[in-house]
């Protein structure tokens, strides 16, 4: 059973677009959850980290918002550059078990 | 080191050989985490330590696989008898405590195949 899903699976977008990534998940009860950022070949980056009571959080032009209540997160990308390039993984941690489950990813690629 | 490091890179090993992986964490992070990677998916948990014990292991799919961090820092994860599925990418993280809000640094991982 998958309990973080992503979408979309992947996406191309042009250089200097915004893009937004949708995470939902149904991990319960709630710690936190974190955006990763993991290029080819390389272990992931977290960017952001939210806690229930936060609702959205920034890391220069990636922007995290979170609802707790309907158990959706986006990761919103500004001014996307070639370096954006890389999979996003939505990540969620819950208080009971002490699990992290990590989402799929969205496969993102910017285009010149 | 400034960050978690992962021996070897690459590993290829065929069917029904042992392989050692090994993780050298960010020193003085307590905690150590195994994960493994399939193409196109996410990381999924293998195997969580606390200092030298093995806090959560139900990640492990099978008794082939073992982790041991005998002095509390550097864990090696060791796959007997490896069976063409064992091909991932392993990754190992720490952090400066557990789960919970602590931030886990990823090392690059090993590539293992196994032919």
């Amino acid at each position: 059973k998958n309990q973080v899903e992503q979408s979309p699976q992947s996406l191309i977008i042009l250089e200097g677009k915004n893009c937004t990534l949708q995470c939902n998940y149904t991990v319960s009860p709630f710690s936190n959850l974190r955006w990763y950022k993991q290029d080819t070949g390389r272990g992931p980056v977290s960017l952001t980290i939210m806690t229930f009571s936060e609702n959205t959080k920034s890391n220069g032009r990636y922007t995290a918002t979170l609802d707790a209540d309907t158990k959706q997160s986006s990761l919103h990308i500004t001014a996307s550059q070639l370096s954006d390039s890389a999979s996003y993984i939505c990540v969620v941690t819950n208080t009971g078990g002490f699990k992290t489950i990590f989402g799929a990813g969205t496969r993102l690629f910017v285009k010149a | 080191g400034a960050g978690v490091s992962q021996t070897p890179s690459n590993k290829v090993t065929e069917k029904g050989k042992y392989v050692e992986l090994r993780c050298d964490p960010i020193s003085g992070h307590t905690a150590l985490y195994w994960y493994r990677q399939s193409l196109g998916q996410g990381p999924e948990f293998l195997i969580y330590f606390q200092g030298t014990g093995a806090a959560d292991d139900s990640g492990l799919p099978n008794d082939r696989f073992f982790a041991v961090r005998p002095e509390g820092s550097v864990s090696t994860l060791k796959i007997q008898r490896t069976e063409r599925g064992d091909s991932a990418v392993y990754l190992c993280a720490s952090s400066l405590g557990g789960f919970q809000n602590n931030e886990q640094f990823f090392g690059p991982g090993t590539r293992l195949t196994v032919l």
